[in-house]
């Protein structure tokens, strides 16, 4: 079975700490993603990654970035948390695109963060 | 922009009775489509894939994809209890070129009542 890990999944940290959300895959996947999820707004793509050393935005970047130095290893960073960033965080990943499964993301349990 | 949209719900059946959720997209060109469920508390998890027009059918569940009208749904038959959760639809926007970088809707919102 695909499984990614998140390293955190409760976490409680005050404005202006530097946080750290890191994920790992099992699967030799090449894309890695992540979204965060909030009521009524769905799931947002923050950054997503599909190879080792490549980044791309999402749709919310601002605020956030990644690093991908190891194929099975995505790191979500906010540089300086803000209230605002208080969310439950989501990574997946999947197969490279261009096969019958492309678009099956496989999520890791989530990570909430509270930013007080 | 493209968007992806669904009722949030909650859509509530009996037991035993056919749920039926509904997505609109708004990009034409999207080629792949997913549903994905997720119990409250849980991350998502992929249930049914369609690539091409007409109906795909996996178990109790049957995936409906009408592309001339930008539509696709989910048809749960005999639902339980247990498939009370909330349905996201997904939507690649391009086949073979995105990825895998899907657009989600928000999310259906569906109960099962005993």
């Amino acid at each position: 079975d695909v499984k990614v890990t998140q390293s955190s999944r409760y976490l409680v940290k005050r404005t202006g700490e530097k946080v750290f959300l890191e994920c790992v895959q099992d699967m030799d996947h090449e894309n890695m993603f992540w979204y965060r999820q909030d009521p009524g707004l769905g799931l947002r793509l923050i950054y997503f990654s599909y190879d080792v050393k490549m980044k791309e935005k999402g749709d919310i970047p601002e605020g956030y970035s990644v690093s991908r130095e190891k194929k099975e290893r995505f790191s979500l960073i906010l540089e300086s948390a803000s209230t605002n960033q208080t969310s439950m965080y989501l990574c997946a990943s999947s197969l490279v695109s261009g096969t019958l499964v492309a678009g099956e993301l496989f999520f890791g349990e989530g990570s909430r963060l509270t930013v007080l | 922009q493209k968007e992806v949209e669904q009722n949030s719900g909650p859509l509530s059946v009996p037991e035993g009775a056919i749920a039926s959720l509904n997505c609109t997209y708004s990009d034409r060109g999207s080629q792949s489509f997913f549903w994905y469920r997720q119990y409250s508390g849980k991350s998502p998890e992929l249930i049914m894939f369609i690539y091409s027009n007409g109906d795909k059918e996996d178990g109790r569940f049957t995936a409906q994809l009408n592309k001339a009208s930008q539509y696709v749904s989910l048809l749960i038959r005999d639902s339980q209890p247990s498939d009370s959760a909330t349905y996201l639809c997904a939507v690649a926007p391009n086949y073979g070129g995105s990825q895998g970088n899907l657009i989600f809707g928000k999310g259906t919102k569906l109960s099962v009542k005993p």
